[in-house]
């Protein structure tokens, strides 16, 4: 079966500074990795995927993720947080050989930047 | 309309009744999910419309659960008998047949609580 851990509830962090939001998962055969969003009264939305290929993934918003086989990681990353990006993230996984609604998502992080 | 949008936002029930859930997917859109999120959870998969083909009910938790859907439209989540258990945010999804995750929009959810 496959998962997905997020292993911190909320992460706080200042306004400027670099952002990690920490996501491993677990699945047979190589995995399909998604970040999803939902700020405040709206809908998950898509951030960002690795399906094969280059490692770093860019997405939306300035966010990046970094595909890590050995650690079985793919934690969310930004250079700079802004005040904006204060929401609450998740990380979804599947394996190739599954369709989308296969998919297992994480428990969520939520971000707060401070100003 | 411009987003999947799903009724009612919040729903009170007392254990024991019935409660009927409405998804509206953005349209053209012919494929649908509906997920489950528990506090303290990930998004659980429920089930799954596309066109007109039978639907994936691999993730409904009992009979107590069932979903229909009006050709490529309205989906309604229905819930018999509830229990304090179903207490989550009932998350509706939609996209076209080929969407990937990057195409899949989501709703705001419903929120039920059963008391």
């Amino acid at each position: 079966a496959q998962s997905v851990a997020q292993p911190e509830d909320q992460v706080n962090v200042a306004e400027g500074n670099p952002l990690t939001v920490k996501c491993t998962y677990s699945v047979s055969g190589n995995p399909y990795l998604f970040w999803y969003v939902q700020y405040p009264n709206r809908g998950l939305q898509f951030l960002l995927k690795y399906i094969t290929g280059d490692n770093l993934v860019k997405g939306s918003y300035g966010f990046e993720a970094e595909f890590n086989k050995s650690q079985t990681s793919f934690h969310l990353k930004k250079p700079s947080a802004l005040v904006s990006d204060s929401a609450l993230y998740f990380c979804a996984v599947r394996d190739k050989t599954g369709g989308y609604q296969k998919v297992t998502f994480g428990i969520g992080t939520k971000l707060q930047v401070i100003p | 309309g411009a987003g999947v949008s799903q009724s009612p936002s919040n729903k009170v029930t007392e254990k024991g009744k019935d409660v009927e859930l409405r998804c509206d997917p953005i349209s053209g859109h012919t494929a649908l999910y509906w997920y489950r999120q528990r506090l303290g959870q990930g998004l659980e998969f429920l089930i799954y419309f596309q066109g007109n083909s039978a639907p994936d009910k691999s993730g409904l938790p009992s009979d107590r659960f069932s979903a229909e859907r009006t050709g490529e439209s309205v989906s309604t989540l229905t819930i018999q008998r509830t229990q304090q258990e179903d207490s989550a945010v009932y998350l509706c999804a939609s996209s076209l047949p080929t969407g990937g995750p990057s195409a899949t929009f989501f709703g705001q959810g419903t929120r039920l609580t059963v008391v």
